[in-house]
């Protein structure tokens, strides 16, 4: 069970920036998938969610009109692109799983993550 | 959107028992979450709605807390406890990260 990133992408600023989360051993549209990123030195923020099930997302008002989460439910993948990078964007970007348990309840918490995928943006 | 405030940094005796704090108006709504990092790693889930351990998650870390505040107890803390610790909970907005707790262990 895991979720394998694509790898280090490295941007200039006012470009786009799509990143993969691949899922496999549980159910792809069992589970919400978050993005969360982490600039260098610094905390988690949370970036927004997508149900693979539905294909509804929600983003933080931070990100709004530069972020957009799909999915691809045939192969089991997730991706985050996010457009008009700054230099401020050069981050870690991780996806996660929103747990849920075997009834199909989800509890507000992400219990797998991705390896993680660095982003640098720099002229 | 709201903000979940953590203590920068703590430190503790090896064997000895340690809390770390998270303090937010979204914890009087939802339950916190608390997630450890190591250097170079993604975050790992150790403690969920308050006070629930995932499977494979060592006894000695426990979560409690009460109206605005969350707190992560380290009972008997090891060597291998030292690394950042992130609170985060559901808000009116999404979901909000604490600004995590560098935990030392002397």
């Amino acid at each position: 069970v895991q979720l394998v990133q694509s790898g280090a992408e490295l941007k200039k600023p006012g470009a786009s920036v799509k990143v993969s989360c691949k899922a496999s051993g549980y159910i792809f549209t069992g589970h919400y998938i978050h993005w969360v990123r982490q600039a260098p030195g610094r905390g988690l923020e949370w970036m927004g969610w997508i149900n693979p099930n539905t294909d509804v997302t929600e983003y933080s008002q931070k990100f709004q009109g530069r972020v957009t989460m799909t999915r691809d439910t045939s192969i089991s993948t997730a991706y985050m692109e996010l457009s008009r990078l700054r230099s401020d964007d050069t981050a870690v970007y991780f996806c996660a799983r929103q747990y849920s348990d075997t009834s199909g309840y989800y509890y507000n918490a992400l219990d797998m993550w991705g390896q993680g995928t660095l982003v640098t943006v720099s002229s | 959107s709201s903000e979940l405030t953590q203590d920068p940094a703590v430190s503790v005796a090896l064997g000895q028992t340690v809390r770390v704090t998270c303090q937010g108006d979204s914890l009087r709504g939802y339950y916190a979450n608390w997630y450890q990092q190591k250097p170079g790693q993604a975050p790992i889930l150790i403690i969920y709605d308050k006070n629930n351990r995932p499977s494979g998650i060592p006894d000695r870390f426990s979560g409690s807390g009460s109206g605005s505040t969350a707190s992560l107890t380290i009972t008997g803390a090891q060597a291998e406890d030292e690394a950042d610790y992130y609170c985060d909970s559901r808000d009116s907005t999404g979901w909000v990260f604490g600004g995590g707790t560098r935990l030392t262990v002397l």
